[in-house]
């Protein structure tokens, strides 16, 4: 079956615009997070749904950022008012239930803030 | 706090030659310990976890305690083998879901 797709793969932006990406998941799988990799940098956790409701919103960077999932479907992650040092590639993992080992991750959105 | 560090960006060896990837950590208590591969072109996919105590295409890691380290190592390099990889923890301090990551190894094998 189909992976975890993301979109878009890349976007532009001027700073100070809003943004949505999309992370759709693997069909049943409750559990879904975001993850942030900045050049050079490792990833960075955002935030993680289990089902529509997210128990760790501990890596959120400030208020700008906030997510949202429909049901165990589809998540968007909004960047609002961008900045450039939110330049990253954003991922998306999703699994069964909650825990590390059977994440499955997307290919990303690379994310430029000019 | 919890930390994975990954001290070489970039390890270069000659197809054949044997591999160490080098990842410590730093943790409270157990941790579950991962090794992440990203070929290129390629998304992240998880290549191995230490309490499988499996071994993934040649690979082997193992979780030393005392040194708190996970190296990754491989015997004889294959070309295929080049790619990013990355060690990640996770655990009851970091609330068990998420992974925490180190900045990851390029490693590249040459013909």
């Amino acid at each position: 079956g189909a992976g975890v797709s993301q979109s878009p793969s890349n976007k532009v932006t001027e700073k100070g615009k809003d943004v949505e990406l999309r992370c759709d998941p693997i069909s049943g799988h409750t559990a879904l997070y975001w993850y942030r990799q900045r050049l050079g940098q490792g990833l960075e956790f955002l935030i993680y749904f289990q089902g529509n409701s997210a128990p760790d919103k501990s890596g959120l960077p400030s208020d700008r950022f906030s997510a949202e999932r429909t049901g165990e479907s589809v998540s968007t992650l909004t960047i609002q008012r961008t900045q450039q040092e939110d330049s990253a590639v954003y991922l998306c993992a999703s699994s069964l239930a909650g825990g590390p080992s059977g994440q499955y991750f997307g290919p990303g959105t690379r994310l430029t803030v000019t | 706090a919890q930390r994975v560090t990954q001290p070489e960006k970039l390890l270069s060896v000659f197809k054949g030659a044997p591999v160490e990837l080098k990842c410590n950590y730093s943790y409270s208590g157990s941790p579950e310990l991962f090794w992440y591969v990203q070929y290129s072109r390629q998304r992240l996919q998880l290549l191995l976890r230490h309490i499988s105590r499996e071994s993934i295409k040649g690979f082997t890691a193992d979780l030393n305690k005392g040194e708190t380290s996970f190296h990754l190592k491989k015997p004889f390099a294959q070309e295929e083998d080049s790619a990013m990889y990355y060690c990640a923890l996770s655990g009851l301090n970091t609330g068990f879901q998420k992974l925490v990551f180190g900045t990851g190894t390029r490693l590249l094998v040459s013909p």
